[in-house]
């Protein structure tokens, strides 16, 4: 089946570095989705994108969908204490399996103060 | 109050024995899921239901059974659970093929 190969697998930065993870697939997906879990908690949405080269912002939050649509980046600038969780990288095709999602492994980000 | 209540939270069993995971949900959705989490595998999907009389096996369906009681009610069971059962489970819904996916917050499950 398809997979999604997210990376770093985890990162350790001090607070106020900009972050960037990505994930990169072997097949086309129309829809990319970013979600970060925050510990203890449930995974939440962050951003969805939906056509090839869209570029969205959600506060300190971009990502943006590849133009190959194999690939996708987030990017957090200016990084703060509460943005240490795992965040996981998501793609949809519609046609397969009625739209369900196929995730990421995660990358774990870790904030010094 | 949640929108989507995930029971119990934490759980701590033997192997053999039956374990039901619940989940309800209040947003109304059609489609409800269950994964199964373990560190550095991220989330993988175990059952989903489109409605209720709707049942798909996921990726990894083996050693696990789940019922569709009511269109909010999406439970997950263990019937006879193994240590490498131990995993942070979460149920999810969603309306329709292009919705947003809600999770709950989570069933801690330890199989000793």
């Amino acid at each position: 089946g398809q997979q999604l190969n997210q990376s770093p697998q985890s990162m350790f930065i001090q607070e106020g570095e900009d972050v960037s993870m990505n994930c990169t697939s072997s097949s086309i997906f129309n829809t990319w989705l970013w979600y970060k879990q925050d510990p203890g908690e449930g995974p939440v949405l962050l951003i969805a994108l939906y056509k090839a080269g869209e570029l969205t912002s959600n506060g300190r939050l971009t990502a943006q969908f590849g133009i190959t649509r194999k690939d996708s980046f987030l990017n957090i600038s200016a990084s703060i204490p509460s943005d240490v969780g795992i965040y996981f990288c998501a793609g949809q095709n519609r046609g397969g399996s009625q739209g369900n999602l196929i995730f990421g492994k995660g990358t774990k980000l870790s904030v010094k103060p | 109050d949640a929108d989507v209540t995930q029971t119990p939270r934490n759980r701590i069993t033997k192997t053999g024995k039956r374990i039901m995971l619940e989940c309800s949900q209040t947003k109304g959705h059609d489609r409800m899921y269950w994964y199964r989490q373990d560190p550095g595998l991220g989330l993988r999907l175990i059952y989903y239901s489109f409605d209720v009389k709707d049942i798909n096996k996921g990726e990894i369906s083996d050693g696990y059974s789940v019922s569709r009681q009511a269109q909010a009610k999406f439970s997950l069971s263990l019937e006879s659970a193994i240590p490498n059962q131990t995993a942070l489970y979460f149920c999810a819904t969603r309306q329709g093929s292009s919705g947003e996916l809600f999770f709950g917050e989570g069933s801690r499950l330890t199989v000793l």
